[in-house]
């Protein structure tokens, strides 16, 4: 099947520092990626949807100037967790919509999710 | 908001049956039902997913009822590694920005050996 890959697995880093996570459809295209988070023992509350070669469209609630999101390719979006603090601490989960290639049309394909850690 | 209802829980035995039931009352006419299912620390992973007519796969069943009110997940034989959160959830399938899964609490399925 259509496989999502997102990097890093797991990152740690230090109050008020920056923070990139990529997500890749490996065998397929996707002109529509979507980031989720998901804290412990919840559910995975959508913050953004990412579309190739425009701005990010994001769910009320969530700053854009915060979780900066680029769709630069139709392979790659990456999200950036900047100025990150201890709160932001969840796991980050994106999603790929198959346009093309290997991947049904339409269907979502998740990663496997970045564990993000701030001191 | 999500538009389904699970229970939050249930349990299964080893080797038996599990059915996982969803309400989708305001479901609209042009929206698939979606199971997705989550095992701890993992991203989802897609089960099944019908329109009106009841369907199987090699991981499970889904039977829809005729007025598409509510669904049944259906694992057949359950086994220790099924045990995870199952989210049902409506979705109109085609691609686009409007293509968004919006989880929500979902069940957590236990299986006991």
């Amino acid at each position: 099947g259509a496989v999502v890959s997102q990097h890093p697995s797991r990152v740690i880093c230090k109050s008020g520092t920056s923070v990139k996570i990529e997500c890749r459809s490996l065998d397929f295209q996707a002109t529509t990626m979507f980031w989720y988070r998901q804290f412990p023992k919840q559910s995975l509350m959508l913050m953004a949807t990412s579309n190739e070669g425009s701005k990010a469209t994001y769910e009320q609630g969530v700053e854009k100037d915060k979780f900066l999101i680029n769709h630069a390719s139709l392979t790659l979006s990456t999200l950036t967790v900047t100025s990150a603090h201890p709160e932001d601490s969840s796991f980050y989960i994106c999603s790929a919509a198959g346009t093309s290639g290997g991947a049904p049309l339409g269907e979502l394909f998740f990663g496997e999710g970045s564990r993000l850690t701030v001191l | 908001d999500a538009k389904t209802t699970q229970p939050p829980s249930m349990d299964c035995a080893e080797g038996r049956a599990a059915n996982l039931p969803c309400n989708h009352s305001t479901i609209s006419g042009n929206e698939y039902v979606y199971w997705y299912r989550q095992i701890h620390s993992q991203g989802p992973q897609y089960i099944i997913h019908g329109l009106k007519n009841n369907e199987t796969n090699e991981m499970a069943s889904l039977i829809i009822t005729e007025d598409r009110k509510s669904s049944t997940l259906i694992l057949p034989h359950a086994t220790l590694r099924d045990t995870a959160v199952y989210y049902c959830i409506v979705r109109v399938s085609y691609g686009g920005a409007t293509n968004k899964l919006i989880f929500g609490t979902g069940t957590l399925l236990a299986v006991q050996p």
